[in-house]
């Protein structure tokens, strides 16, 4: 079976673009969460979707944003983009009865 | 402010030996706990984890122990394997918010043969 998987697997963007990250969850996942993973730190939530609704938002600008689609697979996407956006981004799905994610490898985004 | 902390940013323990990895977290509504394992260029995978009911979850080498009182977890990996050099997330998540699991920043785990 696939895992998650993540496109593109990096990325290089200049300041003020915008990017499109992708995720595909397992099979019979029908919840996707997003993180952004900076250098030397943990992991911090971005947002979570079930069911094509949004169930949770972290404490990140209305800049970032994200959908998921009818076949489970989300976007999330970053509009003005700053040097500081420059990240590892994580998608993960799980069922969303049951606590723990699986995650992708992740999309690396430079900002320069 | 950081609900989940991870002190020791990185540790080294010769191969055969224990490996213990603390963890401390501030939100009392925490009621589950994970432990996850991340290569380089990989996404973090799950290692193991323990509900807020028990304070000790075994699974081969690896065992977390949770003191509820002391809001502190740890983890313990017997005996330690060069493979098991990583980093180690610590994370949380809250009956009332399952789909929002809190990490902490991690400890970099360097087992020397």
């Amino acid at each position: 079976d696939a895992g998650v998987t993540q496109s593109p697997t990096h990325l290089i963007k200049t300041r003020g673009q915008q990017v499109t990250l992708r995720c595909s969850p397992i099979s019979g996942h029908k919840s996707v969460s997003w993180y952004q993973q900076v250098l030397g730190q943990g992991p911090q939530f971005i947002f979570q979707y079930y069911e094509k609704e949004e169930r949770g938002r972290g404490n990140f600008p209305d800049r970032f944003s994200a959908r998921q689609f009818p076949n489970y697979s989300s976007e999330l996407n970053v509009n003005a983009l700053l040097l500081g956006d420059s990240a590892l981004y994580l998608c993960a799905s799980n069922v969303l009865s049951q606590h723990g994610y699986t995650f992708g490898s992740g999309t690396r985004l430079t900002v320069v | 402010d950081q609900q989940v902390k991870q002190n020791s940013p990185s540790l080294s323990v010769q191969e055969g030996r224990i490996s213990i990895l603390n963890c401390d977290y501030t939100n009392s509504m925490f009621d589950y706990f994970l432990w996850y394992k991340k290569y380089p260029a990989e996404g973090p995978t799950f290692l193991i984890s323990i509900s807020s009911i028990k304070d000790k979850n075994e699974d081969g080498r690896f065992t977390v122990f949770l003191n509820k009182s002391a809001k502190h977890l740890s983890l313990h990996i017997v005996p330690s394997q060069p493979g098991d050099s990583a980093v180690y997330f610590c994370a949380a998540s809250a009956r009332t918010s399952y789909d929002k699991v809190i990490f902490g920043p991690g400890t970099s785990l360097s087992v020397i043969p």
